[in-house]
């Protein structure tokens, strides 16, 4: 079974610091994909960054940074110069083959950011 | 491109009623997938449909229920609601393959009475 665990609940970084949040997985799949998401108070969930378990260098998408560590089984969501607009929950999430070729996202429980100007 | 819709996007019930969900995938996509997130469970898959068949379920009862169409649309019916059914319903949608990025879409809040 797949578990995705995300130890903080909640965390403060100041407007314009980087901040790293944690996210460890378990899996027996050889293949599989990592997933981080924001939701904000409206409810959506919006794609930042996705990191292959293949993939040998850490996924970058503008100030959203995915720090893979494999043997450790860490997947750890970094954003830079952080802004107001930040603050949401954030979920890690892994995705990996089940059977019959289908494909589940599992989620972590989140991670509140609140950036504070 | 047009992102992910679900409609509606709040809904009131009451016990025992049942009710419909619809979620229309970006253009291309042939896989939906619906989760429940609630306050004390968070995100739980409920099912996921390519090419309107059903490829994996959740740990749901069979009051959850879905299907797709041949244009990749897809609904979720929840029959003799209860309480607990409370939730915000997201949809996603990927084009299918192999560990793929499943985009949201903006998610149908339910409350039941």
């Amino acid at each position: 079974a797949q578990k995705i665990t995300q130890t903080q609940p909640g965390m403060f970084v100041q407007e314009k610091e980087a901040v790293t949040l944690d996210c460890t997985y378990d899996t027996s799949d050889q293949s599989y994909g990592l997933f981080w998401y924001k939701q904000p108070s409206s409810g959506e969930m919006i794609f930042l960054i996705y990191q292959g378990s293949y993939d040998e260098q850490n996924a970058t998408e503008g100030r959203y940074s995915l720090n893979f560590q494999k043997a450790r089984k860490s997947a750890n969501l970094v954003i830079s110069a952080s802004q107001l607009g930040d603050s949401a929950m954030y979920f890690c999430a892994m995705r990996g083959l089940t059977q019959g070729g289908s494909e589940k996202l599992v989620f972590g429980k989140g991670t509140k950011l609140t950036v504070n100007p | 491109k047009a992102g992910v819709t679900q409609t509606p996007r709040y809904l009131i019930k009451t016990r025992g009623q049942q009710v419909t969900l619809s979620c229309s995938p970006i253009s291309g996509h042939r896989s939906v997938s619906w989760y429940q997130q609630t306050p004390g469970q968070g995100l739980q898959f409920l099912f996921e449909y390519f090419s309107e068949t059903q490829r994996n379920k959740g740990n749901f009862p069979g009051r959850f229920s879905g299907r797709q169409f041949s244009n990749s649309r897809s609904e979720m019916n929840v029959s003799t609601l209860e309480l607990g059914d409370s939730a915000l319903y997201l949809c996603a949608s990927s084009f299918g393959g192999q560990v793929e990025t499943q985009y949201f879409g903006p998610g149908t809040r339910l409350l039941v009475l």
